[in-house]
């Protein structure tokens, strides 16, 4: 069966340093997959995919940037975090095929002090 | 553009009361319809899926009926219990134009069932 793993959990980091969070995916080959941002008590904001190896596409201009060294990895980043970077952190892929559903990681809690 | 809309919530209810959650949507063609719940400090997990009319998607005590003529993908549970204390997104994916499949997000319904 297909999993996906993300982390870490938790992460502090003062404002103006880099981040970098991962996500892989095991059980699945070519999938697509996405990065999330989940402000507090809000909704879902796509910051990400990706089709393929390299291939990225940006939904929202940021302070955030994503790369995809791997077929199953995917790694969010930045070099200097803001205050309003903080957020849950969601990663997620799917199958290729349209219509299909996503399946999410368990996210990771990033607090800028 | 395509678009999900959920009643605000919070929703509260007492344990064993009937819940139902609306979702309606915006979209050309047939799209694939899901619910997911996140349960508090979790990701989403897929609860159901429905993927063409008149499709119902079921699980753990839920339902749900995709309802072309109404445009609408309603949960139902007949029992609550306070473990289903969670936020409940509906989302659907487009027929067209969806390389890379692509969901289209509600906001969200809370809810909170107390004891």
């Amino acid at each position: 069966s297909q999993t996906i793993h993300q982390w870490p959990a938790t992460l502090v980091q003062p404002v103006g340093s880099p981040l970098s969070l991962e996500c892989t995916v095991e059980g699945t080959s070519n999938p697509n997959l996405y990065w999330y941002r989940q402000a507090a008590g809000r909704g879902l904001q796509l910051l990400f995919y990706s089709v393929g190896i390299g291939q990225i596409s940006s939904e929202v201009p940021q302070n955030l940037s994503a790369s995809r060294p791997q077929d199953r990895q995917f790694i969010l980043s930045s070099k200097k975090l803001l205050l309003s970077d903080s957020g849950f952190y969601l990663c997620a892929w799917s199958v290729r095929k349209g219509r299909e559903p996503q399946h999410f990681g368990d996210g990771t809690r990033l607090s800028i002090l | 553009g395509d678009s999900v809309t959920q009643m605000e919530g919070p929703v509260t209810l007492s344990e064993e009361a009937f819940l139902t959650i609306n979702c309606t949507y915006t979209a050309t063609g047939y799209p694939s319809l899901f619910w997911y719940v996140q349960y508090p400090g979790e990701g989403l997990q897929l609860l159901l899926k429905a993927t063409k009319a008149d499709d119902k998607g079921s699980n753990k005590g839920f339902e749900a009926t995709y309802r072309k003529e109404t445009t609408s993908f309603h949960l139902e549970k007949g029992s609550v219990q306070v473990s289903d204390s969670a936020v409940y997104f509906c989302a659907l994916s487009p027929t067209a134009n969806n390389a890379g499949n692509m969901l289209t997000f509600g906001g969200g319904t809370r809810l909170m069932v107390k004891p």
